[in-house]
């Protein structure tokens, strides 16, 4: 069975701690999402990722399709960094871009 | 810069009723997506739409489920005769290419209730 999974659950960080969050998959894909969802529920695409690396400001996304993992970190994190990360892939066989399966989320807390 | 907006934010409606979610995609976008999310759950794929037809939809998708692009801006989402379970926040998203490395952007989403 296709599935993501995402570590931790819940997060609660210092302001201005390095955070890591984490996305494992079952099999193979052709591309990753990392999104943030806010506390009203919108969701902003951050990355999308094949290979290699992305950083985009203080966050810097990456992807080991070797091992089927990808890491989002942010550096100096800060209270308005306080969101829902999700991590979302579309896996190898799928008929098109659309069908993407997401993680359950991590829930990010940054206390000032 | 360009998003896509979704109307109403909330909605409400009795259980049995017809409703219809809308949005209007980036302008020069071509994919066009609905997705929803269970309150405490994942976010969930439901439907693609591409060149005015259905290119794929899931299991959730069902015949109380439709789409359509009425007028060349709006991309609407009915659902003929809602159940309690399909409280939920819908998601509208579009792309311009269908290729991986084209960015998704999504709407805010629309809360809807059935009560």
């Amino acid at each position: 069975k296709n599935e993501v999974e995402q570590s931790p659950q819940n997060l609660t960080a210092q302001e201005g701690e390095f955070i890591t969050i984490n996305c494992s998959y079952s099999v193979g894909i052709s591309a990753l999402h990392w999104l943030q969802q806010h506390p009203g529920g919108g969701i902003v695409s951050l990355f999308m990722l094949s290979s290699g690396k992305k950083k985009h400001g203080r966050l810097i996304a990456t992807i080991n399709i070797q091992e089927k993992h990808s890491s989002l970190h942010i550096t100096a994190s800060h209270p308005r960094d306080s969101a829902v990360y999700i991590c979302a892939v579309r896996f190898l066989g799928e008929t098109s871009g659309s069908r993407l399966t997401f993680g359950e989320g991590t829930q990010l807390t940054v206390n000032p | 810069e360009p998003e896509v907006t979704q109307t109403p934010s909330h909605q409400v409606t009795q259980m049995g009723q017809e409703v219809i979610l809308r949005c209007v995609p980036i302008s020069n976008h071509l994919y066009f997506y609905w997705y929803r999310q269970i309150l405490g759950q994942k976010v969930e794929f439901l439907v693609s739409f591409y060149n005015n037809e259905i290119s794929e939809k899931s299991e959730i998708f069902d015949d109380q489920f439709s789409v359509e692009r009425p007028d060349g801006s709006n991309f609407t989402l009915k659902i003929r005769s809602t159940k309690l379970e399909d409280s939920a926040m819908y998601f509208c998203a579009s792309r311009l290419l269908s290729s991986y490395n084209s960015p998704l952007h999504f709407g805010n989403g629309t809360r809807l209730t059935v009560t």
